[in-house]
């Protein structure tokens, strides 16, 4: 595997679901990024993950909580999400040094119903 | 914050001609400007990027120009061929050593005809 994947490419959930989003980066960075991608809409940045740090979070509800437990590594634990959450979800990756150059995952279409 | 725009929303032009997408964006301290492409069920790849020491930045039929007092940066793709189709966007963000998240337009669709 090369890149960034992501997995599942594709989930439906109901609104009282408990799922995960997987990312997971193989070019040796290690800095992390969660955005959502709504139609009509720009990218937006959810999380940002500097050497396994949190370190920022762009105002996002609490139905959203990314966990990463390496630098490797990304999730994304959703419940109790809502009808207006159903989105592409991409993952990125960067070196945290350079904070820049990010490469994007295929994402995670989510459909919440 | 950062506010990025990005026009226009839609482009078609026809095959061999060339292609021009424009981003304004607000916060001056902004120094790096990368552009993505993306294909129908894939993610963005980025395609150039262009930081703020520099004008202009050239690979092959893709050009990206900036002008920090006038605050925007143009995409300009000649000879443009079938597979140029696809949506791009621009982004803009201040490179300061660290993680830092990309601010995004709305994206531009470019329709290459045949």
């Amino acid at each position: 595997e090369t890149g960034v994947t992501q997995t599942p490419r594709h989930l439906v959930m109901g609104m009282t679901n408990k799922k995960s989003l997987k990312c997971e980066q193989h070019l040796g960075h290690n800095a992390m990024y969660w955005y959502k991608q709504s139609a009509k809409k720009p990218l937006e940045l959810m999380f940002v993950y500097s050497l396994e740090e949190r370190v920022e979070n762009n105002s996002v509800p609490s139905r959203f909580s990314p966990e990463c437990p390496n630098s490797s590594h990304l999730f994304l634990h959703l419940h109790t999400l809502q009808p207006e959450d159903s989105a592409l979800y991409l993952c990125a990756s960067s070196q945290a040094k350079r904070g820049d150059e990010q490469y994007f995952g295929p994402g995670t279409r989510l459909t919440v119903t | 914050g950062e506010n990025v725009e990005q026009h226009p929303s839609t482009l078609s032009v026809q095959e061999g001609d060339s292609a021009v997408i424009k981003c304004t964006y607000s916060d001056s301290a902004s120094n790096y400007f990368p552009w993505y492409k993306q294909e129908l069920g894939k993610g963005p790849q980025l395609i150039i990027d262009i930081r703020s020491n520099v004008g202009e930045k050239k690979d092959q039929r893709i050009a990206v120009t900036l002008n920090k007092t006038a605050k925007h940066f143009s995409l300009h793709i000649t000879e443009t061929q079938p597979e140029d189709s696809a949506v791009y966007f621009c982004a803009a963000t201040y490179s300061g050593g660290g993680a830092d998240g990309l601010t995004f337009g709305k994206g531009t669709h470019l329709i290459i005809q045949p």
